[in-house]
């Protein structure tokens, strides 16, 4: 099946620091990759749509400028944090939708990343 | 707008008994249907999804889902569980089979020996 990668899986970082997270999909070409944050004992609320070569989409109440977002590549996504806060530590997600024959596309999730600000 | 509640917070069971997850969902248009499981500390793996046809789906690990249009559900069932499938369930729903998925907030299953 196919396989999407979230590095790094785990990060830790003070309050201030920018992280970066990447989303790759290993063994497909996703035009469409998505960025979800879980918090504890919470379902997973969407953050952004991304789109190969052009700018990611936001939800309602998500600061563009706080969570960039990069789709440079078919295979490639990153999520930085700009100067993150404690109130940003959260699971982070992210899924590829992998076009199939017919329409039958499926969203394939990453493992996630937890980040912890101090 | 779509909007997906998942009745039932947390499902403790005993091992090789029946589970049934409750989901429904509401939506003014037509709709796609998944259900994911997350195991502790991991992403979501796709266990099974409605996009047409057939209104009782099969997917892995022995789960199956029935849509029902009329009430707007999406249960999910397994006629006999296993200490293994102990983890959380999230009911999703998109617009279309490659939009955003909305999520319920998640069924914790507990299978117990």
């Amino acid at each position: 099946g196919a396989v999407v990668s979230q590095h790094p899986s785990w990060v830790i970082c003070k309050s201030g620091t920018s992280v970066k997270i990447e989303c790759r999909s290993l063994d497909f070409q996703a035009t469409t990759m998505f960025w979800y944050r879980q918090f504890p004992k919470q379902s997973l609320m969407l953050m952004a749509t991304s789109n190969e070569g052009s700018k990611a989409t936001y939800e309602q109440g998500v600061e563009k400028d706080k969570f960039l977002i990069n789709h440079a590549s078919l295979t490639l996504s990153t999520l930085t944090v700009t100067s993150a806060h404690p109130e940003d530590s959260s699971f982070y997600i992210c899924s590829a939708n992998q076009g199939l024959a017919g329409g039958q596309e499926t969203q394939y999730f990453g493992p996630g990343t937890r980040l912890l600000v101090l | 707008a779509q909007s997906v509640t998942q009745l039932d917070s947390q499902v403790p069971v005993f091992e090789e008994a029946p589970v049934e997850l409750r989901c429904n969902y509401s939506s003014s248009v037509s709709v796609y249907l998944f259900w994911y499981v997350q195991y502790p500390n991991q992403g979501l793996q796709l266990l099974l999804k409605y996009l047409s046809g057939s209104t009782l789906v099969k997917g892995i690990n022995g789960f199956e889902a029935e849509f029902n249009k009329s009430q707007t559900s999406f249960h999910l069932r397994k006629p006999s569980v296993h200490i293994s499938d102990t983890a959380e369930y999230f009911c999703a729903v998109s617009e279309r089979s490659q939009g955003n998925l909305i999520f319920g907030k998640g069924t914790k299953l507990s299978v117990k020996p």
